[in-house]
């Protein structure tokens, strides 16, 4: 257990339905980013944040896609009118300002568009 | 930018047997690179990092790895395996965390390793 959750853990929703995932990380990391992952593929980056600024986003994050961080704290991601290739694993990971860039990884959701 | 290849989606071996898995990037500035470990419906694990220094990196469960700068590799090692190291095993690289590139990850594409009794 690395100490960073994520809620839910398996979402099946329906296409055009809206989604929201939720990460906390550990308490004293400042750096939050939020990682996609296809079957078969390895985690591609979509969006990152310093404390509550949210300073980086992917191409691949569309108009349908936000994320927050209010205070600093935990994070949101919301995917708005989902489609059937949203079906993914979504990660969280997390990290501190003196950890030397070691990331820790949340067990990630998983959602199922049908 | 920067990407990674992983040459062999899927490692086959023996118990106790060696095994190699092998990581090319690809980057127009220095980087740092790491190994990740997924176990089934568990998060990534750090196996293993280089930042700078030594080219051969020790981790965890017995894993090493060697930063090649000339060959752009990055391969991991492990002498004997146990039938608890079948997992998925993703390399993956990030610039300076300093930056622009706010240490995101760039991942490739994983190696299944199973191991075998």
């Amino acid at each position: 257990d690395t100490g960073v959750s994520q809620n839910p853990r398996h979402k099946i929703t329906k296409r055009g339905q809206n989604v929201t995932f939720r990460c906390d990380p550990i308490s004293e990391h400042n750096r939050l980013y939020w990682y996609r992952q296809t079957l078969g593929q390895g985690p591609e980056f979509l969006t990152y944040f310093q404390n509550e600024a949210q300073l980086e986003k992917s191409r691949l994050l569309s108009d349908r896609f936000s994320a927050e961080r209010p205070k600093g704290s935990f994070s949101t991601l919301e995917i708005q009118r989902t489609e059937q290739g949203d079906s993914a694993m979504y990660l969280c990971a997390t990290q501190g300002q003196f950890s030397s860039y070691e990331q820790y990884f949340g067990p990630g959701t998983r959602l199922t568009v049908t | 930018a920067q990407s990674v290849t992983q040459l062999d989606s899927q490692v086959p071996v023996f118990e106790e047997a060696p095994v190699e898995l092998r990581c090319n990037y690809s980057s127009s500035v220095s980087v740092y690179l790491f190994w990740y470990v997924q176990y089934p419906n568990q998060g990534l694990q750090l196996l293993l990092k280089y930042l700078s220094g030594s080219t051969l990196v020790k981790g965890i469960n017995g894993f090493e790895a060697e930063f090649n700068k000339s060959q752009t590799s990055f391969h991991l090692r492990k002498p004997s395996v146990h039938i608890s190291d079948t997992a998925e095993y993703f390399c993956a690289v990030s610039t300076n965390a300093g930056g622009t590139s706010y240490g995101k990850l760039t991942f490739g594409q994983g190696t299944i390793l199973t191991v075998h009794p």
